[in-house]
């Protein structure tokens, strides 16, 4: 299994700022996933993140809004750019070796 | 083609019962199920997975029958308690290009009652 944290695990921000929320999981992974789960809702990938290349979105989802870094192989970021309130959702990041395995979550509020 | 279905929304069961969530996918190259449980506040844990290589899977009190032909599948929890109570979440992906490029279900809220 593969432990996963994450911070920060809540904020409130404003609109029009940025927040990058970071990923360390205890182990190495190839593959890193960031996922966003609205309110009482299921999760919806936002993009796979690679050790060293470009993340790939899913559809719905634009590098310039959401840029991934992965800098190794146990860490990686994602970046919520020029917030607006329909950000406001729990972000999740997972990794593991043939299981996936689910950070804590980021809350993030905009105002 | 890529979604998958999951029910009920909702499920309310009393101590000692069995619980069963179901879940129904389009993408025949589908090919690893698991199951994940979510309590308020924390990110969804993964309980037990499959391949379509078996029937059935048996961990515990939690089991998962699939359905190949029917492109089915479904989550049985065992004498069911309070602690089980939690968001269960189905899901899918295709192994070849990744197992963590998942699609999840809906979501289904159990309640159990003691």
């Amino acid at each position: 299994s593969a432990v996963i944290s994450q911070k920060p695990s809540r904020d409130i921000c404003q609109r029009g700022t940025s927040l990058t929320i970071q990923c360390q999981v205890d182990s190495q992974v190839t593959m890193m996933f960031w996922y966003r789960q609205q309110p009482g809702q299921s999760l919806t990938l936002i993009a796979t993140a690679n050790q060293g290349s470009e993340a790939t979105y899913e559809s719905g989802f634009v590098i310039d809004k959401f840029p991934i870094s992965r800098p190794n192989l146990t860490f990686s970021t994602l970046t919520v750019s020029n917030m607006s309130p329909e950000d406001s959702s729990i972000y999740l990041c997972s990794g593991g070796v043939n299981e996936q395995f689910f950070g804590p979550g980021t809350r993030l509020t905009v105002l | 083609q890529q979604q998958v279905k999951q029910s009920p929304q909702s499920l309310i069961v009393q101590k000692g019962g069995i619980s069963i969530i179901n879940c129904a996918y389009e993408n025949t190259a589908f090919d690893y199920f698991p199951w994940y449980q979510q309590f308020p506040g924390k990110g969804p844990a993964l309980l037990i997975a499959i391949r379509p290589d078996v029937s059935e899977k048996k961990e515990g009190r939690f089991t998962i029958s699939f359905n190949k032909s029917a492109k089915q599948f479904s989550l049985h929890i065992m004498d069911s308690q309070p602690g089980d109570s939690a968001t269960y979440f189905c899901a899918a992906s295709i192994v070849g290009t990744s197992y963590g490029k998942l699609t999840f279900g809906q979501g289904t809220i159990l309640t159990v009652h003691p």
